[in-house]
């Protein structure tokens, strides 16, 4: 089965600073990799995902996120913050099943 | 607008009540799935319905009684909950297909009193 780890709990970052949050995956088969999305009282919303093809990802709100098979990861950037972007971001890995499995989740802080 | 509808919004019950949760999609998505967030903790998978067909039930108290009548609805039954099962209560529907992944649903804040 695959699983995920979110490396960090916890990123402050100030306003127009790059940031990066991490992602590792464990799978046995060819996965599907996923970055969501939650602003408070609201439900998981998608930033981008990897199928296939291209490692580099572009997603919405400026994210992207690159696949790396060697690794085992598919970390998230943003080259400048803003305070909007405040946040919990989920790492997510699903198979041929379509049987998802979600990190625990990175809080992300914008400070201004 | 997500494209699936979660009802109500917030719900505050009592220990004895019986309430409902309801989740709706208009997304033509095959599978349904009722997740748990509380606060500091993994979101936890509750039940997974394929085709109207209940395919997972990760060891969730009978207190929570899912119900899939079409795979356009979903509801989580609730009764006699404790305080310890307030949390977000979140939706999501999926095509069932490689690589789909999930649409949620906004979810539902429930505070047991």
């Amino acid at each position: 089965a695959q699983s995920v780890t979110q490396l960090d709990s916890q990123v402050p970052v100030f306003e127009e600073a790059p940031v990066e949050l991490r992602c590792n995956y464990s799978s046995s088969v060819s996965v599907y990799l996923f970055w969501y999305v939650q602003y408070p009282n609201q439900g998981l919303q998608l930033l981008l995902k990897y199928l296939s093809g291209s490692t580099l990802v572009k997603g919405i709100n400026g994210f992207e996120a690159e696949f790396n098979k060697s690794q085992t990861s598919f970390h998230l950037r943003k080259p400048s913050v803003h305070i909007s972007d405040t946040a919990e971001y989920f790492c997510a890995v699903s198979n041929n099943n379509n049987d998802m499995r979600f990190g625990a989740g990175t809080r992300l802080t914008v400070k201004p | 607008e997500t494209g699936v509808t979660q009802t109500p919004r917030h719900l505050v019950m009592g220990m004895t009540n019986k309430k409902s949760l309801k989740c709706e999609q208009h997304l033509g998505h095959n599978a349904m799935y009722w997740y748990k967030q509380s606060a500091k903790k993994p979101l936890e998978l509750m039940f997974v319905y394929n085709f109207k067909e209940q395919t997972e039930n990760n060891s969730v108290p009978s207190r929570f009684s899912p119900e899939c009548p079409n795979s356009s609805h979903l509801f989580l039954h609730l009764h006699t909950l404790q305080p310890e099962d307030s949390a977000l209560y979140l939706c999501a529907s999926s095509q069932g297909s490689p690589g789909g992944g999930y649409t949620f649903g906004s979810g539902t804040r429930l505070t047991v009193v």
